[in-house]
């Protein structure tokens, strides 16, 4: 499969412990996107990395959240002392890198679904 | 602050029929529009998209239709087929970043 892959799929915290979503993007994209959604709500966007850099943060939660995209391995989006407003899907996305006009199109993964007890 | 709006949360229409969804957002920033489908338990997928050079885009069955001066965009599926049903997200974008702002989706139910 050589889609966007997240694990895990399910993940289930109690208050106060750590959660930490990985993600692997297509083959051959070096962006990365992490959304949350909240039930009933559309996706809202957290974090953009590339390898080695987070471009754009302006969604994350200011305290808790980080997100990081080493230069081998899987992107990772890790959630420390989780809350029950932390219950949510998380979806990972990529896009290959373009050397000009980027077209926007995200390839999403089938997302990480975090239960916070 | 939300920036692109679904105000229909859902919509049954029935099978063979047109389904049309809508879209109205406020940054007037946004140049790129795009349409994503998804089912439960599974991630977004992409389905058809426009610039906002264009005010119209067509793929097969689906079309969207932009409208700049009414910041509003719609979705055309003609003819509506079963496996349609899912829930349909609109999501726009500025600039060359692709960071995505979404909307809240509209459920579509496409009846025999």
């Amino acid at each position: 499969n050589a889609g966007v892959m997240q694990n895990p799929r399910h993940l289930v915290r109690r208050r106060g412990q750590e959660a930490r979503l990985r993600c692997s993007p297509m083959k051959g994209h070096s962006h990365v996107y992490w959304y949350r959604q909240l039930p009933e709500e559309g996706l809202k966007f957290m974090v953009y990395l590339q390898k080695e850099n987070i471009i754009d943060e302006s969604g994350m939660p200011k305290e808790r959240f980080s997100a990081e995209f080493p230069k081998e391995g899987p992107s990772i989006l890790r959630i420390q002392q989780v809350v029950r407003g932390d219950s949510a899907a998380y979806f990972c996305a990529s896009s290959p890198l373009t050397s000009g006009r980027n077209t926007g199109e995200l390839f999403f993964g089938e997302g990480s679904r975090l239960t916070v007890l | 602050d939300q920036q692109v709006k679904q105000n229909s949360p859902s919509l049954s229409v029935q099978e063979g029929r047109i389904s049309i969804l809508n879209c109205d957002y406020t940054n007037s920033m946004f140049d790129y529009f795009l349409w994503y489908k998804k089912y439960p338990a599974e991630g977004p997928t992409f389905l058809i998209s426009i610039s906002s050079i264009k005010d119209k885009n067509e793929d097969g069955r689906f079309t969207v239709f932009l409208n700049k001066s009414a910041k509003h965009l719609s979705l055309h599926i003609v003819p509506s087929q079963p496996g349609d049903s899912a829930v349909y997200f609109c999501a726009a974008s500025r600039g060359t970043a692709s960071k995505l702002t979404f909307g809240t989706g509209t459920r579509l139910q496409v009846t025999l």
